[in-house]
């Protein structure tokens, strides 16, 4: 069973500050890597999917990288209204189980 | 435009059972596999079962395998989770989400599920 780690737990910025959140794959998920966004009473909200490409909808400022067991969300520049939780989630080819990360706060400095 | 909307939750008894529903819209529900992911209360996410666009594919988390059972209803465009010796482990926000290529692109706004006595 793959696991996924996420770092650091919680990351406190200013707006304007750039956020670099990690997941970690305890195996290879090749691509297969997708970044969500929770924010407090509201379900999750895709924001990358296949490592590196933003779901409709979703500004510009958030990127993603990675490949194979190290993977990176990027947002470039906070706005208010990203401060969130932030899961990492893989889906493996066989048998398909989804697992998600523990997450990453991103609160106010 | 895309629209998923949980229903069934609830207070129940440690033992008891329980079905959610999950009702979809704006999209052709039977082109897509889904799934049912869960959110106890101050954690992060769990993935409960998935189900595959005619039914012929599901699988479980391993804490719930053997008690809940995923199904759907493509001609009603409705998602099932039929919950069963439910536990206090199994309290949480349960949230139906479309899965493509792997992930879960749209979510309902969930139902809460409480085990208590």
């Amino acid at each position: 069973e793959i696991v996924l780690t996420q770092s650091p737990a919680t990351l406190s910025l200013s707006p304007g500050e750039r956020a670099t959140l990690s997941c970690r794959a305890s195996q290879s998920v090749s691509s297969y890597l997708a970044w969500y966004q929770q924010k407090p009473g509201q379900a999750p909200r895709l924001l990358i999917y296949d490592a590196s490409n933003r779901a409709t909808g979703i500004p510009a400022r958030f990127s993603g990288s990675g490949s194979g067991t190290d993977f990176t969300l990027t947002i470039s520049s906070l706005e208010p209204e990203d401060f969130a939780v932030y899961y990492c989630q893989q889906r493996s080819n066989w048998p398909p189980v989804h697992t998600f990360g523990p997450g990453t706060k991103v609160d106010i400095k | 435009q895309v629209q998923l909307v949980e229903s069934g939750g609830g207070l129940v008894k440690p033992g008891g059972s329980l079905r959610l529903s999950c009702a979809a819209s704006g999209f052709t529900f039977s082109d897509y596999y889904m799934s049912w992911i869960r959110q106890a209360p101050g954690k992060g996410l769990e993935w409960v079962s998935y189900i595959s666009s005619s039914s012929s594919y599901t699988n479980y988390a391993d804490s719930v395998k053997g008690r809940f059972t995923i199904s759907r209803d493509n001609a009603k465009n409705s998602l099932y989770l039929q919950m069963n010796s439910l536990r206090a482990e199994d309290t949480a926000v349960y949230y139906c989400a479309r899965d493509t290529n792997r992930v879960g692109d749209y979510w309902g706004q969930g139902t809460l599920v409480t085990v208590s006595s």
